[in-house]
């Protein structure tokens, strides 16, 4: 069975980072791009960031670039987000995502990220 | 690139539901959908434009065609009561979402 497990969630305070972890169980991790998805309260999803297989290639929203740092761990089958310049407009439930045949098939239950002083 | 969805569409029990997505040419493009249910986690239902993953019902359809992708829900039940999400596959966009009232 699949599994995507988000966890390192919590409240920061402005200007404060926060990395978020995504432990990934039932494939084969490695073969996969990965996503994350991340979504304010009450609001839609808005795409964040991604990265390919081997970690060669990562591509980000214009909103995030720069601040944030999408990375993975091939061995431990984990994928992360370091957030860092964070602000009140980054409070939002990040999803991690598995990329299959052209659309995310396999989401997990969010790390919710709370950007307040 | 943008993709635009209605804000709500409402259904009756047993009829038909349309929600579209909109965007440049999208049909050059492979459109999946997500539902999502409050407090859970987006699940796909659509993928490659009309595709439909491992336990998604039957009544869930979509097409693709100029400027506009579809998802169809015929014969709507109350549980399909949720919002709507398109995504393109090489551009990472998501619609605005669509709730949809089932009443």
């Amino acid at each position: 069975e699949v599994q995507l497990v988000e966890s390192g969630g919590g409240l920061v305070q402005p200007g404060g980072s926060l990395r978020i972890s995504c432990a990934a169980s039932g494939f084969t991790f490695r073969n996969h791009w990965m996503h994350w998805v991340r979504q304010a309260p009450g609001k839609g999803l808005v795409w964040v960031s991604q990265v390919n297989s081997d970690q060669s290639s990562s591509k980000y929203a214009d909103s995030v670039k720069g601040r944030f740092t999408i990375s993975r761990d091939n061995v431990k089958n984990t994928l992360f987000l370091q957030m860092n310049s964070l602000t009140v407009e980054d409070t939002a439930r990040y999803f991690c995502a598995r990329f299959h045949m052209g659309a995310l098939d396999y989401w997990g239950q969010g790390a919710l990220v709370t950007v307040s002083s | 690139y943008e993709l635009t969805q209605p804000p709500s569409v409402s259904v009756s029990p047993g009829q038909t539901a349309s929600i579209t997505c909109s965007g440049n040419n999208l049909s050059d493009r492979y459109a999946a959908w997500y539902q999502q249910k409050p407090g859970q986690s987006p699940i796909l239902i659509i993928y490659q434009d009309n595709k439909r993953p491992s336990g998604i019902p039957e009544r869930f359809s979509g097409s693709n065609s100029g400027n506009t992708a579809t998802l169809t829900i015929s014969g709507t039940q109350v549980i399909d009561e949720a919002d709507y999400y398109c995504q393109a596959w090489d551009i990472s966009v998501f619609g605005g979402g669509t709730r949809l009232t089932v009443l």
